[in-house]
This record gives structure tokens, C-alpha cells and sequence, in this order.
């Protein structure tokens, strides 16, 4: 079956970059998304890696290494607004349906 | 405007009271699927549907029933809800599954408290 690690909480100051890391377990890869979830909210969709390597969107990015089987979200010149919760997904084996991580909870402080 | 809608919002109940929460989107997406959310467990899914017609269980799906009629809507059924789903629950859409590629809209939530 899919499985997914990430860290549970991150801390960090308005203006620091932050990584927020997951590694996945999988029968069958199709990629590695991205959702970021604010308190009481509907989660929206940041990011999704099919390919190795980075990809940029604004503050955001995100990296995808399949040899290693890790991932990791990227958050530049952090904002209040960007504390949230934030999750990493794969699909299932037949790509049918998406398995979430747990969610970091990520705190911005001024 | 694109959305996913789901209703009630809000929902207090009995244990073994039949229950039903609706969901309906209007951008003619093919795949529809139901989340539960719970404090450290994430979003885990209950039910999905590919097309009308055609649905499968998740991760979760003890408990509840789903129907797809209709393409816009795939209501969630619980016969007779416990305690034990009381949860957040969220409906998804999106143009199809393909590995996660495509992105999947979620409504906005529906709070549910089983007493």
C-alpha cells in the first residue's frame, strides 16, 4: 500500500524560507501533490511533481526526488497568511484515488 | 463561479439516526470523492466515484454509502451514524483521477457531530 512521512509541525519567522519535507512508500508512483489546508478550511492544491527535480510557482516550490522517494515543499519569504497545514499525496496504485500524508502545521511568527 | 457545494454545513444527530450530505459541482467533472478529516490522521477517503454509476471504496468506507445519479452530484449517506463519525468530512471533484495529476477541488466542509 501508499504510505507518507512528514513532519507534524514547523516554526518560522515572517520572512524565513521553509522546507517541509515527505517521504513516501509506494506499490506504483504515478507523483507527489501538494495541498495547503488553513484552520477550518477546504484544502486547495499548491503543487504536483510527476518529474524529478524543482519546480517554482511564485514563493512556492516544490522538488520531487522518485530514486529516494522524497519530496519536499519549499516556502519562500514567508507571510502570516502562509500558516497553515500542508500535505503531501500520492495515488493509490491504480492512480484511482489520492492517500494523503498526516499535514505539517506550519506556524509563521512575527 | 466554479465550486464544489456541500450541505449541511453544520450537523448534530443521534446515534442511528439516518443521515444524508449532499454534494454538487458544476464544473462537469467526472471524478468525485468523500474525505473524512480527523485531528492527526489527515484526510483519509471514504468513498470515490469515476463516473455516473461507477463508485469504489477508500481507505474508510465502514459505514457509509454513496450514489452517482447524477454526474454533479454524489451524495454520502450514513444509514446509522455512531459516535465514532463525528469527523470533518469533504467532497472533492475533479476532471478525472490519473494519478493525482489532476486537481482535485474540495467543498467547503461539513461538520459532524454524532451523539
Amino acid at each position: 500500500g501508499q504510505s507518507l512521512e512528514q513532519p507534524s509541525e514547523v516554526t518560522a519567522v515572517e520572512g524565513a524560507i521553509v522546507q517541509i519535507n515527505c517521504t513516501y512508500q509506494t506499490s506504483g508512483f504515478y507523483g507527489l501533490s501538494w495541498y495547503q489546508q488553513h484552520d477550518g478550511g477546504a484544502p486547495t492544491f499548491l503543487s504536483y511533481n510527476a518529474l524529478d527535480g524543482l519546480e517554482e510557482t511564485g514563493r512556492f516550490s516544490s522538488f520531487l526526488s522518485r530514486s529516494d522517494s522524497y519530496g519536499y515543499l519549499l516556502l519562500q519569504e514567508l507571510q502570516m497568511k502562509d500558516s497553515a497545514s500542508y500535505f503531501c499525496a500520492v495515488a493509490n496504485q491504480a492512480g484511482t484515488a489520492l492517500i494523503f500524508g498526516k499535514g505539517t502545521t506550519l506556524s509563521v511568527s512575527s | 463561479e466554479a465550486q464544489v457545494t456541500q450541505n449541511p454545513r453544520y450537523l448534530i444527530t443521534v446515534t442511528g439516526k439516518k443521515l444524508t450530505v449532499t454534494c454538487s459541482q458544476n464544473m462537469n467533472h467526472e471524478y468525485m470523492s468523500w474525505y473524512r478529516q480527523d485531528p492527526g490522521l489527515g484526510l483519509r477517503q471514504i468513498y470515490y466515484s469515476m463516473n455516473v454509476e461507477v463508485t469504489d471504496k477508500g481507505d474508510v468506507p465502514e459505514g457509509y454509502k454513496v450514489s452517482r445519479k447524477e454526474k454533479r452530484n454524489f451524495p454520502l449517506i450514513l444509514e446509522s451514524p455512531s459516535p465514532n463519525q463525528t469527523s470533518l468530512y469533504f467532497c472533492a471533484s475533479s476532471l478525472g483521477s490519473r494519478g493525482g495529476e489532476e486537481t482535485q477541488y474540495f467543498g467547503p466542509g461539513t461538520r459532524l457531530l454524532v451523539l
